[in-house]
């Protein structure tokens, strides 16, 4: 079965410390995708990254880092030097390519405070 | 801005009633995607069109429904409409399958 952890449901961060959102994942298919989203208090929900489960180099994209080892079915969201603007819900999702549709599959979220 | 665009943003509605959610995808884009957003469930995969045909069908109750026109934008009813239907509704886009997808800003609805 299909399925997605954030065991950390609240952070809370004081401006320019670093965090990491942990994400584990559950998926019987060799091929799959992996996907960051970002919830601001406004609603919306924002695209961060996509990766595929055949490409396990670490990502990195400004104050953003990504880690996927599949070995521990994890792929972790770090923030450096974090900001007041980072506030928001982090959701951690999955796709599998064999899945008809390639729907997401959502983590719980977790949300994260970063106070000046 | 993603470029999928969802009407209307606010719905308050009494139960009993029908509503109608609204979703234009990305230029290019062929599916669409629905989901619903609710503090009990989390973000839970409703159903998806692709290029007008259903191809995927998630959680979605037999009270709710979706089309895909040819122009390519969806319509997700909702009928009957109870108290636990109140959530955020969101409406996604992408060029094919397991490809990135983008969402709308969601459409709130609230059932009283």
């Amino acid at each position: 079965a299909q399925k997605v952890t954030q065991a950390q449901t609240e952070i809370s961060v004081v401006e320019k410390e670093d965090v990491t959102l942990d994400c584990v994942y559950e998926t019987r298919d060799t091929t799959y995708y992996l996907f960051w989203y970002k919830q601001p208090p406004s609603g919306e929900l924002v695209f961060l990254i996509r990766r595929n489960s055949f490409d396990e180099q670490n990502e990195i994209s400004g104050r953003y880092s990504w880690n996927f080892q599949k070995s521990t079915s994890s792929f972790n969201f770090t923030i450096t030097a974090s900001q007041v603007v980072d506030s928001a819900v982090y959701f951690c999702a999955l796709s599998e390519f064999y899945n008809q549709g390639g729907k997401l599959i959502f983590g719980q979220g977790t949300e994260l405070s970063v106070k000046p | 801005d993603s470029g999928v665009t969802q009407t209307p943003k606010h719905l308050i509605t009494a139960t009993g009633q029908r509503v109608t959610l609204r979703c234009s995808p990305r230029s290019g884009d062929l599916s669409v995607y629905w989901y619903q957003q609710s503090l009990d469930q989390g973000l839970q995969f409703l159903i998806q069109y692709y290029n007008g045909e259903e191809r995927a069908k998630g959680n979605i109750l037999e009270r709710f429904s979706a089309q895909q026109f040819p122009d390519l934008h969806s319509e997700l009813n909702l009928s009957s409409l109870e108290l636990g239907d109140s959530a955020l509704y969101f409406c996604a886009s992408s060029a094919g399958d397991s490809e990135t997808q983008y969402f709308g800003p969601g459409t709130r609805l609230l059932v009283l």
